[in-house]
């Protein structure tokens, strides 16, 4: 059971937008910044968004990150068939002083 | 171009100790500005995280696993290891490194390409 909860799957056509939603508490999302990463099939995690919003250098602006509360976001517009992979959340915990990843969301491109 | 690599044996035995290190490149793994981490993913499931090595000298373990697990640097090799003591067939999976921001709450941007462990007599 991961501290943060993810939705195991999302999906949608291309050309449409998607969001994946992670919650978790106050002492990992409301009080710190939440990163996601992208994992293609067969390979290593990339990081795609971190500080809850910022894109690293080479990120397209298809992608964004927005948090709320105990809660945060991922929005992808302008899908893409390459976008299929698996999406994860992660942050750090104050009270068990841990990182924490979410338990994944796969997305598929219809 | 900042890359890591992780080496180490592919089959452990149960009870034994995993030892796997994290090579360097294209940067100094003694910077101020990073922390560095160990994160695991069995076959079919999710990340884990394991530990970081934070860039003031500290390590922050993973609770299930702090009894078992140790995190280093070798400024020297610009090496990050891990080693996990009294594994058993859950320990089994794919293991990176990575690198994190001076914050612990930073993300890892820059990842290893992971390598298969698998525990099995």
């Amino acid at each position: 059971q991961s501290v943060l909860t993810q939705p195991p799957s999302v999906s949608a056509a291309p050309g449409q937008k998607v969001t994946i939603s992670c919650s978790g508490s106050s002492s990992n999302i409301e009080n710190n910044y939440v990163s996601w990463y992208q994992q293609l099939p067969g390979t290593a995690p990339k990081l795609l968004i971190y500080d809850n919003s910022k894109r690293p250098s080479g990120i397209p602006d298809r992608f964004s990150g927005s948090k709320s509360g105990t809660s945060a976001t991922l929005g992808i517009t302008g899908l893409q068939t390459g976008d299929e992979a698996d999406y994860y959340c992660g942050t750090w915990d104050s009270s068990l002083s841990a990182g924490v990843f979410g338990g994944g969301t796969k997305l598929t491109v219809l | 171009q900042l890359q890591l690599q992780e080496s180490g044996p592919g089959l452990v035995k149960p009870s034994e100790t995993l030892s796997l290190t994290c090579t360097v490149s294209g940067g100094s793994i003694s910077s101020s500005s990073y922390s560095w981490g160990w994160i695991r993913q069995p076959p079919g499931k999710g990340l884990e995280w394991i530990g970081t090595f934070y860039y003031r000298g500290s390590t922050y373990y993973n609770p299930s696993l702090k009894s078992r697990v140790t995190i280093s640097v070798d400024t020297s090799k610009n090496q990050l290891s891990l080693k996990l003591s009294s594994v058993t067939a859950a320990d089994t999976a794919v293991y990176y490194c990575a690198r994190q921001g001076e914050l612990l709450e930073d993300g890892f941007d820059t990842w290893g390409q992971g390598t298969m462990v698998t525990v099995s007599s």
